[in-house]
């Protein structure tokens, strides 16, 4: 275990449902991320949040809402989300991303993602 | 750009044999290191190598890094069906608002 989870694990929505992914951190670190994996595709950074304070967007469609309440704990808020949106999605930390922004990340399971 | 690409795309080798996957990127950076995922799981860190370093070991893993031709290599010794997964490198840029990407990944499959 990596100290970083995700809940839930899998999940199946249709098109008009809302949704929200939870990731939680129990290493003290200050940054957290969102990440988004597709079959064939590379890894894309989604948001960045360090000390529960966002410090990258790499234009993401609205339809995804970050939330960091503490630097514990991350939510993916999904509405009105389309088919293509279906994808595995990680949650990660690292100790923190304005100091050393390049250093190691540790990831949870993830959320394998369904849209309908 | 930044983004390391890994070769080959796939790879499979008996257990017990080396295993070996390359890194090539194409601007400089500060650092590069080498993540494993097993399927449909999270990613783990295995092994950050700087710029100014040429190789790193750590157990069976052996990592290179020759930043003249802008690639590094992950060496897994003594393959073992637990080291079936995919791995991945991930660049660090050189300025700080640089966040680490990471390449595709290559798909390692040890056969018993």
């Amino acid at each position: 275990e990596t100290g970083v989870t995700q809940t839930p694990r899998h999940l199946v929505m249709g098109m008009t449902n809302k949704k929200s992914l939870k990731c939680e951190q129990h290493l003290g670190h200050n940054a957290m991320y969102w990440y988004k994996q597709s079959a064939k595709k590379p890894l894309e950074l989604m948001f960045v949040y360090s000390l529960e304070e966002r410090v990258e967007n790499n234009s993401v469609p609205s339809r995804f809402s970050p939330e960091c309440p503490n630097s514990s704990h991350l939510f993916l808020h999904l509405h009105t989300l389309q088919p293509e949106d279906s994808a595995l999605y990680l949650c990660a930390s690292s100790q923190d991303a304005k100091r050393e922004p390049q250093e190691t990340q540790y990831f949870g399971p993830g959320t394998r993602l369904l849209v309908l | 750009s930044q983004q390391g690409e890994e070769d080959p795309q796939a790879l499979s080798i008996q257990e017990g044999e080396n295993a070996t996957m390359n890194c090539s990127y194409k601007t400089s950076i500060n650092n590069l290191q080498w993540y494993r995922q097993n399927s449909g799981r999270g990613l783990v860190h295995l092994i950050l190598i700087r710029s100014n370093e040429r190789e790193k070991h750590s157990g069976r893993l052996r990592v290179t890094l020759d930043t003249s031709k802008k690639s590094s290599s992950l060496l897994i010794t003594a393959s073992r069906a637990a080291d079936t997964a995919s791995y991945f490198c991930a660049t660090g840029g050189m300025n700080r608002d640089d966040k680490i990407i990471f390449g595709k990944g290559t798909r390692l499959h040890i056969l018993p």
